[in-house]
Formats: structure tokens, sequence, C-alpha cells
């Protein structure tokens, strides 16, 4: 069963600019979860997605959003690019069902953006 | 909310000794989970081991354990026969609920050493 994927891997925009990540799932789960790693402030949990819902939100300005599709595959958008923005956008997906007291949640490899 | 603290940016061990990655969190949740999760260099993250909360029995993974002390919010984690391929940034990581969001610490550089 492949792994999750995301695209593209690296990223290169400028100030003022707005980007958009993709993430696929592994089959069958349904839950998408994003996290952006950067060396001052480590890992923080952006937002998760479920049935093309947004369940959760980190503590994250409006310019970062997303979204989920039918097929689970997920987009998260960061409109307006700073120059703190660049950093490695990981995804993660899990299967989520129900009467599951917990969902192991497996990485993709990321993408790495780079603001300019 | 969580906070998770690792208070040891970089710990080096040789190879085939054993070595212990420290891990303190702070929560108000009775019901959570704990993982502990390796980054090598190919950033690519990997849950190594994780513990339940309402488990008093600590968690094993063949060479990877963990020393659970929940009344003093404590996670530590064992390697033991560390071996090269061991090299990566561990994190510790805080689940409430069913993990749906993880917060996780600042994260330990690991090197083993030839």
């Amino acid at each position: 069963k492949a792994g999750v994927t995301q695209t593209p891997r690296y990223l290169i925009k400028t100030r003022g600019q707005q980007v958009t990540l993709s993430c696929s799932p592994i089959s069958g789960h349904r839950s998408v979860s994003w996290y952006q790693q950067t060396p001052g402030q480590g890992l923080q949990f952006l937002f998760e997605y479920f049935s093309e819902t947004q369940r959760n939100k980190g503590n994250f300005p409006g310019r970062f959003s997303g979204r989920q599709f039918s097929n689970s595959r997920s987009e998260m958008n960061v409109s307006t690019l700073e120059l703190g923005d660049s950093a490695l956008y990981l995804c993660a997906s899990s299967l989520l069902t129900s009467g599951s007291p917990y969902n192991e949640q497996f990485f993709g490899p990321g993408t790495r953006l780079t603001v300019l | 909310a969580q906070t998770v603290t690792q208070s040891q940016p970089e710990m080096s061990v040789q190879e085939a000794e054993t070595v212990t990655l420290s891990c303190t969190y702070d929560t108000s949740e009775n019901n959570y989970y704990l993982f502990w999760y390796k980054q090598p260099p190919s950033r690519q993250m990997i849950l190594v081991i994780r513990q339940e909360a309402y488990k008093q029995q600590n968690a094993t993974e063949n060479r990877f354990s963990v020393n659970f002390q929940k009344a003093a919010k404590s996670f530590s984690l064992k390697i033991s026969d560390s071996q090269l391929g061991d090299t990566a940034m561990y994190f510790c990581a805080f689940g409430d609920g069913s993990a749906r969001q993880l917060t996780f610490g600042s994260g330990t550089q690991l090197t083993v050493l030839p």
C-alpha cells in the first residue's frame, strides 16, 4: 500500500504570493492533518480534515486555509506569503474508524517551502 | 493547552550502547496518548513507540522502551543496543482524545557514533 504523498516536494515563492500544497493520504484513510515545522517554532499543528470538513484548527492566522476532497485528498493554501512561512509542511493521514480510541498518524515526506 | 518539553537538544551514544531521551509534559487531561517519533535526515516522520495513559505497563518495541511516570508527567525513551541507523531527531508528542491533534516537543538530535 502506498504511503502518504505530498506534492510538490520543494517550492520557492516570493513574499506576497500564494501557494497551494497537496496531500494524498494512504488509501482508505479518511483524516488528514497538516503540520508546520520550522527551526524556531518546531512542529506545530495547523488543521485536521475529515469527511471534507475541518475538525480541528491550530493557532495560525487566516492566511492558512485548507480543504479536503471527497476522495480524502487534501490541499492547504497560504495566501500573502511572508518570510516566516518558510518551513517544512507535513501532512499526516489516519484511518479514523468509528469506535476506535486511537488512530495512528502516518506522515508524508513533506513539502519544503522557501519564501524569498 | 498541553505543553511538551524536551530538555536535551543534542545527545550522542556509542554504537551498541544504551541511551535515554527525556520528555516531560503538562496536561489536565486524564485520557491521552504519548508518542516518540523519529525524523531521520530524509525528514520522514516515523512512529517509534506509543503509550496509552491509562496503561500502567510501559510500552516496548524491540530495542525501544519507555519509562512512563504519569504522576510526574514524565515520558522517557530508552534505546538499547544503539545502531547507526538510529541517528535522527527524536520528537516526543502528546495526543489527547483520539490523538488527532499532536503537540510536539522541540526534539532531541541523537547521533550514534561508530
